[in-house]
């Protein structure tokens, strides 16, 4: 089981947009409509951000948002704010009640 | 309100055996997944498996020779145990609880284990 591939780091300045990618196969993020997105402070246990691709769970800022297309999820930071600065980690089911992490996007609020 | 706290020792000789507990407190054990999921020093998340209606264990792959987890709902306790540690098993482990595949809601603190000799 590799882990789903994440660009390692992306930056953006306050107020801007940025978009961290996930891509697995159709065994995993193709294949079904159950991606979760954390965020993960340093020393912090993570937090759930995006849950089925593209729900928010309540007291989520509506500035975070995910979508999918094929076999590659996604998530968009808008209104970029200096508390976003974290790593992000997405997470999909891959079949027989396994799951999978990808590997992780450390932002930068510049 | 729902709380899971990790315990078991910091310090593990290779070749041993890795055992962790989390203890829930504020939530039934039914219809949830009691999942375990570590991070090695600066690396990522890697989700090692969980139980589900205290009967059905799912494992990743790559761990499933040497991992088992277990629950004891008399004592809202779940476990976690890894035969055969080697310095690669050296991370933060965390206990969570899953509401839906691959959607966890809580989470413990997390506790590092180191092994070393």
């Amino acid at each position: 089981q590799s882990a789903l591939t994440q660009p390692a780091s992306v930056s953006g300045s306050p107020g801007q947009s940025i978009t961290i990618s996930c891509t697995g196969t159709s065994s995993d993020v193709g294949g079904y409509n159950v991606v979760s997105w954390y965020q993960q402070h340093p020393g912090k246990a993570p937090k759930l951000m995006i849950y089925e691709v593209s729900e928010r769970p309540s007291g989520v800022s509506n500035r975070f948002s995910g979508s999918k297309s094929g076999n590659t999820a996604s998530l968009t930071i808008s209104g970029l704010q200096a508390e976003d600065e974290a790593a992000y980690y997405c997470c999909s089911f891959a079949g027989s009640s396994t799951w999978i992490f990808g590997g992780g996007t450390k932002l930068t609020v510049l | 309100q729902v709380q899971l706290q990790e315990s078991g020792p910091g310090l593990v000789k290779p070749s041993e055996t890795l055992s962790l507990t989390c203890t829930v407190s504020g939530a039934s054990f039914n219809g949830f997944y009691w999942s375990w999921v570590r991070q090695p020093p600066g690396k990522g998340l890697e989700w090692i498996g969980h139980i589900y209606y205290s009967a059905n264990t799912f494992y990743n792959p790559s761990l499933e020779s040497r991992v088992t987890i277990s629950v004891d709902t008399s004592k809202n306790v779940f476990s976690l145990k890894v035969n055969s540690v080697t310095a690669a098993d050296t991370a933060v482990y965390y206990c969570a609880r899953g509401v839906y595949d691959a959607l966890i809601d809580r989470w413990g603190q997390g506790t590092l284990v180191t092994v070393s000799s």
